[in-house]
This record gives structure tokens, C-alpha cells and sequence, in this order.
């Protein structure tokens, strides 16, 4: 009974340094997205799949890349992060129906010193 | 562009007494609209939600939730919080026929609830 899964939940980094946050579901959903979450501002799309083999630009995808690796998984890339990009970031998914709702992570927490 | 407007970031209720989240939306066409609740160091879990049909909508926990078109919005009441209700709560619209299906969300409120 996984859900959305992601990894690391707790990461550190020096300004510059790349990462990738992991995210995999198995509920079988064709959509799949990465919203950042910072005080105040609810959260905000990055970038998202609607379906495997198809990548989109959310609302703030600057300093991202993503790769649909396969139907299940959906990476997270920061080739080199800045401060401004500590935040809270959360992957989810959503299956064919377009009133169905988001089943989210439980979160990545990402601090750029 | 789809946005979401939450009145009030922080709203403070005694236990016992009524809870009201007010969200409004912009939008020509009436969206699918959406309540999450996200209880601290966890991932948002959807409350209820509004697509068709009947415009109270009632949800987990005894959240309800009234869309009205006339005022484009979509309040969360709950008449009794407890304690547990504690936690972030946020609006979310959906377009109709968006590509990507993908949901806005609203800044976010947090409540508070003194015993």
C-alpha cells in the first residue's frame, strides 16, 4: 500500500551542486507531477507528465529538468542549485480522469546552503 | 490562467466553535475544485471535493464544503473543530479540459485550535 514514494526525504546541498529527487508511484496513474511548496505560496507546479514518454513546464520550471523514466517513476533534477531553491518538494500522481484527485508524496525536504 | 485566492493564512478556533476557510477562484468556466489537508511533516491527503451535480459537498472528518457560482468560490466550513483538526489547508482548482490534468492551489491556511 506504497502510493507515491520519495526519496531522499531529507537532503542537503552546497550551492551548485546537482541532485535528483526520485519519485515512483504504483497506482498505475498516467499523470504525474512535482510541485514545490514554500511559505505562504501553496504550492507551485515545476513541471509535470501527463502521460509516459510526455514532459511539460509547470509554473516555475527554471533551474529543473525531469525525466519520465518509465510509467511508474518521475525524476527530479537540479543540475546546480541555488539557495533560492530550498524548499519543500512533493511528487504526485493522478489517474485518466480529470475530476480525480492528486495522491501525493509524503515530501523531500531540500535546504541549499 | 487558473488562480486560487485563500483569505487569511493563519486562522485561530476554539476548539468547539465553527471553522470557515475561505477560496476563491478565477475562472469563465467553473472548475473542479478541491480541498487538501496536510498535517505537519506529511504529504497533502485530499477532503472533499466538487465536480458535478449537488453544490454541498460534504467530506472526511466532517468537513463540508459549498461551491457557489455566483461568487466564485468554494468555502470549507466544519461546525465543531477538535484538537486534530489542527493542520494546513489548501483549495485547489482543476480546468475541465486541461491539458495534464493539473491542479492550482491556493496559498494555504493554517489553523489553529485552542482547547
Amino acid at each position: 500500500n506504497a502510493g507515491v514514494t520519495q526519496t531522499p526525504k531529507f537532503q542537503v546541498l552546497k550551492t551548485g551542486q546537482s541532485m535528483t529527487l526520485q519519485c515512483a508511484q504504483d497506482m498505475n496513474h498516467n499523470s504525474m507531477y512535482w510541485y514545490r511548496q514554500d511559505p505562504g505560496m501553496g504550492l507551485r507546479l515545476i513541471y509535470y507528465s501527463a502521460s509516459e514518454g510526455t514532459t511539460d513546464k509547470g509554473e516555475v520550471p527554471n533551474g529543473y529538468n525531469v525525466s519520465r523514466l518509465n510509467k511508474r517513476e518521475f525524476s527530479l533534477r537540479l543540475e546546480s542549485a541555488a539557495p533560492s531553491q530550498t524548499s519543500v518538494y512533493f511528487c504526485a500522481s493522478r489517474g485518466l480522469a480529470t475530476t480525480g484527485e492528486l495522491f501525493f508524496g509524503e515530501g523531500s525536504r531540500l535546504t541549499v546552503l | 490562467a487558473q488562480s486560487v485566492t485563500q483569505l487569511g493564512s493563519h486562522v485561530s478556533v476554539s476548539e468547539g466553535a465553527l471553522v470557515l476557510l475561505r477560496c476563491n477562484y478565477s475562472s469563465s468556466v467553473p472548475p473542479y475544485l478541491f480541498w487538501y489537508v496536510q498535517y505537519p511533516n506529511q504529504g497533502l491527503q485530499l477532503l472533499l471535493k466538487y465536480t458535478t451535480g449537488a453544490t454541498l459537498v460534504k467530506g472526511i472528518n466532517g468537513f463540508e464544503a459549498e461551491f457557489k457560482k455566483s461568487e466564485t468560490s468554494f468555502h470549507l466550513t466544519k461546525p465543531s473543530a477538535h484538537m486534530s483538526d489542527a493542520a494546513e489547508y489548501f483549495c485547489a482548482v482543476s480546468e475541465r479540459e486541461a491539458a495534464g490534468n493539473k491542479l492550482t492551489f491556493g496559498g494555504g491556511t493554517r489553523v489553529l485550535v485552542k482547547p
